[in-house]
């Protein structure tokens, strides 16, 4: 089945720390993989998407398919990093059905 | 640009009772998701409407049924309402149905709550 874990609900990191949200999941065939992020009091939005290979925001993401892994990362944490962020997966069909599977999130502290 | 908009905020509703949702989609897209947030999960997608056609479903019962208009907003509702569907309720818009290359914006969400 497909399936996405994130494995800590919560990481709490010092502003000017490196940081890692990890990501697995489970896929049978070529995944596409997305990180999603919601900042306090506004809505879930697109970070990055594992197709672009690029960067956002300082962040980072490299699909390992032999660890099948996606984790998000960024060298030097701001406090504006601080917000939920949510590795996903495209579903069955892949883009035909344009349906995201979830992990259950990653609650980002960054402290000054 | 308008967002994506959802009304109503939240609502409350008695177990047993029928719920509508209603979404807006961004200006421009065609195609309407929907997924369901639990308390402390990620969003669990519902279905897909794309030019007022169902688009591919989750694991949902038939009892969470769908609209999508001409004019590409999206209506999701819930029949014989449980406790368990209390959940936040979100819908995202696209400019096609391809997940791989279509960007989904989200709207704020609907909470649903059940008693």
């Amino acid at each position: 089945a497909q399936r996405v874990t994130q494995p800590e609900k919560l990481l709490s990191v010092f502003k000017g720390a490196p940081v890692e949200l990890k990501c697995n999941y489970s896929y049978s065939g070529s995944p596409e993989l997305f990180w999603y992020v919601q900042y306090s009091r506004q809505r879930l939005q697109l970070l990055l998407r594992h197709i672009s290979r690029e960067s956002i925001k300082g962040f980072t993401a490299d699909l390992n398919k032999g660890e099948t892994s996606f984790h998000l990362k960024k060298p030097f944490a701001q406090e504006e990093d601080s917000a939920m962020y949510y590795c996903a997966l495209s579903g069955p069909g892949g883009g035909s059905q344009g349906n995201l599977i979830f992990g259950k999130g990653t609650k980002l502290s960054v402290k000054p | 640009e308008t967002g994506v908009t959802q009304s109503p905020t939240h609502l409350i509703k008695t177990r047993g009772q029928q719920v509508t949702l209603r979404c807006s989609s961004q200006s421009g897209h065609n195609t309407v998701s929907w997924y369901q947030q639990a308390l402390g999960q990620g969003p669990q997608f519902i279905f897909q409407y794309y030019r007022e056609e169902e688009n591919g479903r989750g694991n949902f019962p038939p009892r969470f049924s769908g609209l999508q208009f001409p004019n590409y907003s999206s209506e999701l509702n819930v029949n014989a309402l449980e406790l368990d569907d209390s959940a936040l309720y979100l819908c995202a818009s696209s400019h096609g149905a391809g997940g791989l290359y279509y960007e989904q914006y989200f709207g704020p969400g609907t909470r649903l709550t059940v008693t």
